[in-house]
């Protein structure tokens, strides 16, 4: 696909379980980044990755929550031990590389925990 | 304390009416400022990007300012349509900060009939 696509839509869980969403990137894309969004806020950072590496992760809430990109390519944002706070939209955005590029966002991962 | 603030938090107008929504902000030393609109669903997408030098950016019914000096940008929409109600996110970078980005939370515009 031409854009950032995002897997799954929606996911409702039961707090306690664990979830993983997934973030297919612009192929080429050197920058990904993860957010979350609470309704009716701005997207909040969460980590950033420049290729494979993670050089940010000052912006997940615990350490319960854990991403990876292993080829640099899909990147997978892990959620251990699900709590009802964590329940908000998932962001995963991408751009070539730093400088004045734009971002280029997935439609996000609502994850609702019960 | 964000360093980006906009206003109104959310603004209801009739359709084909003009609207303008307030960003200020704090970041120093200032690279650009990014406008966004983000439909409910779906992840934001950019409309415009200022630079320091920049003091207007159009982009078809949506024009774009930016004063460098007291820290404000505002975006104008002129001639409202149904399809512009979304929020619309302020995103400003700092020389300094590299890949770090700083979101406004947002203003919901709804355009009504």
């Amino acid at each position: 696909g031409a854009g950032v696509s995002q897997s799954p839509s929606n996911k409702v869980t039961e707090k306690g379980k664990d979830v993983e969403l997934r973030c297919d990137p612009i192929s080429g894309h050197v920058s990904l980044f993860w957010y979350q969004q609470a309704l009716g806020q701005g997207p909040e950072f969460l980590t950033y990755f420049q290729n494979e590496a993670q050089l940010d992760k000052s912006g997940l809430p615990s350490d319960r929550f854990f991403a990876e990109r292993p080829e640099g390519s899909v990147s997978t944002l892990k959620i251990q031990r699900t709590q009802q706070e964590d329940s908000a939209v998932y962001l995963c955005a991408s751009r070539p590389d730093r400088g004045l590029e734009k971002l280029f966002f997935g439609s996000g991962t609502q994850l609702s925990v019960l | 304390k964000n360093q980006v603030e906009q206003s109104p938090q959310s603004l209801i107008i009739l359709e084909g009416k003009n609207c303008t929504l307030q960003c200020n902000y704090t970041v120093s030393p200032f690279s650009n400022l990014r406008w966004y609109k983000q439909d409910t669903g779906r992840g934001p997408v950019s409309l415009t990007i200022m630079t320091f030098s920049e003091n207007t950016k159009s982009n078809g019914r949506y024009t774009a300012t930016l004063d460098a000096d007291t820290k404000q940008s505002s975006l104008h929409i002129t001639a409202s349509q149904l399809s512009d109600s979304a929020s619309y996110i302020c995103v400003v970078s700092g020389q300094n900060s590299g890949y770090a980005l700083n979101f406004g939370k947002g203003t919901s515009l709804l355009v009504t009939p």
